[in-house]
């Protein structure tokens, strides 16, 4: 299986600065035939479902803020909040879909300083 | 609007057998695979498997192969999760989401069902 390790576990950013959270997986992801990345980033605030962010490791899904941005590729993977708002604390999760089983990253836990 | 509508939550004991069910409204249910999605108190998230509606073929992770059962009726729209003999271990948040392909991402998700088991 591959294994999607996230970093760090969780951060406090200050209202209006940058948050940046890592994501590593255990092989590849970029698929030679297309030359995509088959990575996602989720965002699950407390206690709703998770809600797709970022595909493609950096196409943002519509309506999401252009202040979401993911980037990238390969084995080593980024998601970036440029401003942080409050309305943004939350888990955020990525996950491969390159192959079966499909895995999360831990999860990284984003809370105002 | 797409939506997936999952069942109510549930309080069983261990031994007893359950299914949980969601319900695609919104979009051509046959169209879309179906995944099915664990979340622990306090843990994060874990792929379970995804069920194909055209053909009913499943593909399980292999740590909850033999433990639970995906099925569907395409008829009703609607995609299940059971287990014919739950456990304590089995406490948690399940969630369906749709993908938009064979290796997709979960574009859209269900509210969640909570299923609680306990002596």
């Amino acid at each position: 299986d591959i294994v999607m390790t996230q970093s760090p576990d969780s951060l406090a950013v200050s209202l209006g600065e940058r948050a940046t959270i890592n994501c590593k997986s255990s092989q590849s992801l970029l698929h030679t035939s297309n030359n995509k990345n088959y990575l996602a980033w989720y965002q699950q605030r407390p206690g709703q479902p998770p809600k797709l962010l970022i595909h493609w490791a950096s196409t943002r899904e519509s309506g999401v803020p252009d202040r979401f941005s993911g980037s990238g590729s390969g084995t080593d993977f980024t998601l970036t909040i440029s401003s942080l708002q409050a309305e943004d604390v939350a888990v955020y999760f990525c996950q491969h879909y390159y192959t079966t089983p499909r895995t999360f990253g831990q999860g990284t836990k984003v809370e105002i300083k | 609007e797409v939506k997936l509508t999952q069942s109510g939550a549930e309080v069983k004991k261990p031994g007893e057998s359950l299914k949980i069910a969601c319900e695609g409204s919104g979009y051509s249910f046959s169209n879309y695979y179906i995944s099915w999605v664990r979340q622990m108190p306090g843990k994060g998230l874990e792929w379970m498997g995804r069920i194909d509606p055209t053909d009913s073929e499943v593909s399980y992770s292999p740590t909850f192969q033999g433990h639970v059962t995906i099925s569907v009726d395409k008829s009703i729209s609607t995609a299940f999760l059971q287990w014919s003999s739950l456990t304590a271990s089995d406490t948690a948040m399940y969630y369906c989401a749709r993908d938009l392909g064979l290796y997709s991402e979960h574009d859209h998700w269900g509210q969640g069902t909570l299923v609680s088991v306990s002596s």
